[in-house]
């Protein structure tokens, strides 16, 4: 399978923990994306690599959050001391900045917070 | 800011008849125009695209058309069936003004009775 995966694809965790996801993008683009979409809304845009450089930051992305990509390939988000409203399902998209920039996007990770 | 207005769900039609789904957008320029697709339990998948005005994007029977004089991006398809019940979103980007982030539209529920 070349698609964008993400793992786990389901976290539970309690009030106060921290959770950490991965994205995989597929292996020949070079820009990464995080979204964020709760249920019956569109995905909302978190942050932004090219390569290993984060380019952009949303306001939604509090200093709870920190995502990396270290070496330009694989892409972890990070969750600190988690609370309900985190709840949520967490995407990740990879593009080519070669062709027409389109997104391609995984299945996502669903978080619980409890 | 950029934005992206759906007509509001949840849609039920039967099979066999023409869909609509309409999308407006507010962008300066020319932004890039996409539907993405979500089936039950899946991830967001890419339906079509449009890169410049009076494009039209087609994919599985179901098109769309840039129209920058009434900022739409109207999704259509002439006779659906039970296997396009999904959830569809209409988004766009910015690349040319370095705005790769894709907005969302807040997505319309599409359910197709046999």
């Amino acid at each position: 399978d070349t698609g964008v995966s993400q793992d786990p694809r389901h976290k539970i965790t309690k009030r106060g923990q921290n959770v950490t996801f991965r994205c995989d993008p597929i292996s020949e683009h070079n820009r990464l994306y995080w979204y964020r979409q709760t249920l019956g809304q569109g995905p909302e845009f978190l942050t932004y690599f090219q390569n290993e450089a984060q380019l952009e930051k949303s306001r939604l992305l509090s200093d709870r959050f920190s995502a990396e990509r270290p070496k330009g390939s694989f892409s972890t988000l990070e969750i600190q001391r988690t609370e309900q409203g985190d709840s949520a399902m967490y995407l990740c998209a990879s593009s080519s900045s070669g062709t027409t920039d389109t997104q391609y996007f995984g299945p996502g990770t669903r978080l619980t917070v409890l | 800011g950029n934005s992206v207005t759906q007509m509001e769900g949840p849609v039920t039609l039967s099979e066999e008849a023409f869909l609509t789904i309409n999308c407006t957008y507010t962008a300066t320029g020319y932004p890039s125009l996409f539907w993405y697709v979500q089936y039950p339990g899946e991830g967001l998948q890419l339906l079509l695209k449009a890169t410049k005005a009076d494009d039209k994007g087609s994919n599985k029977g179901f098109e769309a058309t840039y129209r920058k004089e009434t900022t739409s991006f109207h999704l259509e398809k002439g006779s659906v069936q039970v296997s396009d019940s999904a959830v569809y979103f209409c988004a766009l980007n910015h690349p040319g003004q370095g705005a790769q982030k894709l907005v969302f539209g807040q997505g319309t529920r599409l359910t197709i009775n046999p």
